[in-house]
């Protein structure tokens, strides 16, 4: 079963804007990966935050970690039309070895 | 980087038919192999986890039986769809777990499979 959750489902805006993802979860989690996934395309590995972490930068990704309330954001800055994808995010639960994903977040970028 | 390659990369069979999709870590040992199922504005599915010389572990309501996974070497997984129906067309996704690098798991590009 998914245990993560995120919000928006969708999102649409124009370019140069800031789009800011949210991903919820109920378990510990060693760390939470962001991936990225064009349609009907594989999965892109965007950025990995272990739970000591509170905060990660890469390029015009920041992500955030809050294990108090088990959550975690993602924001890209400056979009730019070919970060239109769907976003996911997955935890690697410290029960287990294995990724549990989120329901992922549609993103549209509009030139 | 870390490679990880499908085979194919999209079937068509038909109803009643097997398919068998590989997974193969290109240039890194993988202990544990991950089998994912995506359909369409969904997300990814765990199926099964696979384990090299042993027998694959299925997440609940995935028949064994129906997804049969072999996991015979370090570099290599396969999944085979048995008696497909049209309900098994899906993304299929494999992911590798490295063996030298317990948190770092690598994807493959997926496999369409589409049951006519």
């Amino acid at each position: 079963s998914q245990q993560g959750e995120e919000d928006p489902q969708a999102l649409s805006i124009q370019e140069g804007e800031n789009a800011t993802m949210n991903c919820s979860y109920k378990t510990s989690i060693n760390n939470l990966q962001w991936y990225r996934q064009n349609s009907g395309r594989g999965l892109v590995h965007l950025i990995l935050i272990r739970s000591n972490e509170r905060e990660k930068h890469s390029g015009r990704l920041r992500v955030t970690l809050d294990t108090s309330k088990k959550s975690s954001s993602l924001l890209i800055t400056a979009s730019r039309a070919a970060d239109t994808a769907s976003y996911f995010c997955a935890t690697d639960e410290t029960s287990g070895s294995r990724l549990t994903f989120g329901e992922g977040t549609q993103l549209t970028v509009n030139p | 980087g870390a490679v990880v390659s499908q085979h194919p990369s999209w079937v068509i069979c038909k109803s009643g038919t097997s398919v068998k999709i590989e997974c193969r870590s290109l240039d890194f040992q993988a202990t544990t192999m991950f089998w994912y199922r995506q359909f369409p504005k969904q997300s990814l599915m765990l199926m099964a986890t696979s384990n090299e010389g042993s027998k694959a572990t299925y997440e609940q309501g995935v028949e064994k039986d129906k997804f049969l996974i072999n996991h015979a070497s370090l570099t290599l997984s396969t999944l085979t769809v048995t008696s497909a129906h049209p309900e098994d067309s899906s993304f299929y996704i494999c992911s590798a777990r490295d063996r030298g690098r317990t948190n770092e798991q690598y994807f493959g590009p997926g496999t369409r499979l589409t049951v006519t």
